[in-house]
């Protein structure tokens, strides 16, 4: 079932400004997940979070997590238009195998 | 690097057809999984698979059965295809029981029933 929801839908923004997408869910998870999918492609993942973890960075990626408020962002700094893209946050709740997608955040970055 | 392959990345069927769609990783991965992605509803759970012969339902089965013979081998099958199931379908494989563990996926089938 899908737990995650991202936010905005949609953010426009032009290069070398950063980008901040949220997301929040509903139940306990073991860990969240940030995956990028550009144009009829397949998602490639960014960066995982553990649910005892409160900030993680990987190059131009922060990604937080709040787990008392179910939440998460994910910023991407100095953005590039390499960077246009469909963002998806996925939890890993305790109890299966699958993960639970949002609906994602399109990214677009003009030059 | 780690490889999903899915057989097709467009086609074309008729209502009432059988159709096959074909997923091959080589990762040796244990979770393989299929979801369908739709415009305005994200990534839906079709079927999973956990081992070889192992499958179980995910959040969409109705009108989908899934064959898993060989370990790097999950295929799904739309048993007489409906204009409905016309989507984008994407595959994806996982290393153990999901303890943090991400899934790497193929490039997707986009699918057109007619």
């Amino acid at each position: 079932s899908q737990q995650g929801e991202e936010d905005p839908q949609a953010l426009s923004i032009q290069e070398g400004e950063n980008a901040t997408m949220n997301c929040s869910y509903k139940t306990s998870i073991n860990n969240l997940q940030w995956y990028r999918q550009n144009s009829g492609r397949g998602l490639v993942h960014l960066i995982l979070i553990r649910s005892n973890e409160r900030e993680k960075h990987s190059g131009r990626l922060r990604v937080t997590l709040d787990t008392s408020k179910k939440s998460s962002s994910l910023l991407i700094t100095a953005s590039r238009a390499a960077d246009t893209a469909s963002y998806f946050c996925a939890t890993d709740p305790n109890s299966g195998y699958a993960l639970n997608f949002g609906k994602g955040t399109s990214l677009l970055v003009t030059p | 690097d780690v490889k999903v392959t899915q057989s097709s990345r467009y086609l074309v069927k008729r209502t009432g057809e059988k159709v096959f769609l074909e997923c091959v990783q080589d990762m040796d991965h244990e979770n393989m999984f299929w979801y369908r992605q739709d415009p305005g509803l994200g990534l839906r759970l079709i079927y999973f698979s956990y081992d070889v012969k192992m499958k179980e339902k995910g959040d969409i089965p109705e009108g989908y059965s899934v064959s898993r013979e060989k370990k790097e081998r999950f295929s799904l099958i739309l048993e007489s295809a409906s204009t409905n199931q016309t989507s984008m379908y994407l595959c994806a494989s996982s290393p153990v029981t999901g303890i943090n563990q991400p899934q790497h996926f193929g490039d997707g089938t986009r699918l057109s029933i007619l």
